[in-house]
């Protein structure tokens, strides 16, 4: 069965770095596009960034644009989310989830359960 | 960037009702959109794609439909284990920007 492993979330000062990964199992990870999705306590949910089948094509939403850069190991099955420069307003909890169709899918049909980064001094 | 704004964003129900929610996109997104649910701590769940195809193993009593800037998420009859935070999506460019999503309480 299909499953997405989020983890690396934690407490961190404003103005540091911390580094998601999400390790994926029980599908071809190397076919499908690859999102990140966060929700702030309380709040909706966020999409923050995508990831083309094989890392060659990426957006991000404009809030993490330049501070924020995911990738992916398809040797590894796994997918990260590098962010810098991180501020209070990041604080969230953050999803993977897969692209229903391969890259630029009409939905995201796997989510993990998620990983809580608190950005707080 | 495209909008999404959902209507109603809070909704009190009985079991048994039929419900609907809105969603409208601030320009057109053909059929782009997709519906989850989401119940606390829980990650959320792909019920629609495609405006109005119903994701492998979701209830049949969900149905959506709409194309271009609006569209609808019907439950045809509320179940218990249906009292949620339902959210759009659209997919026709990026950012897939969220709606703000509807909560279903409990009336």
């Amino acid at each position: 069965q299909v499953q997405l492993v989020e983890s690396g979330g934690g407490v961190v000062q404003p103005g540091r770095s911390l580094r998601l990964s999400c390790a994926a199992s029980g599908f071809t990870f190397s076919s499908y596009g690859m999102h990140w999705v966060r929700q702030a306590p309380g709040k909706g949910l966020e999409w923050v960034a995508v990831i083309s089948y094989d890392g060659s094509d990426n957006y991000y939403s404009d809030s993490v644009k330049g501070r924020f850069t995911i990738s992916r190991d398809n040797s590894k099955n796994t997918l990260y989310l590098q962010m810098n420069s991180l501020r209070a307003e990041d604080t969230a909890v953050y999803y993977c989830a897969k692209d229903l169709y391969g890259y630029d899918g009409p939905g995201f049909d796997y989510w993990g359960q998620g990983t809580l980064v608190t950005v707080s001094s | 960037d495209i909008q999404l704004t959902q209507s109603p964003s809070f909704l009190s129900a009985s079991v048994g009702d039929r419900v609907t929610i809105t969603c409208r996109a601030s320009q057109g997104i053909s059929s782009y959109l997709a519906w989850y649910q989401q119940k606390p701590g829980k990650a959320p769940k792909l019920l629609i794609y495609a405006a109005s195809t119903l994701q492998s193993g979701v209830p049949s009593r969900f149905s959506g439909s709409g194309s271009g800037t609006e569209f609808t998420l019907t439950i045809s009859s509320l179940q218990p284990e249906d009292f949620a935070t339902y959210y759009c999506q659209q997919l026709n460019s990026s950012p897939r920007t969220f709606g703000p999503g509807t909560k279903v309480d409990i009336k």
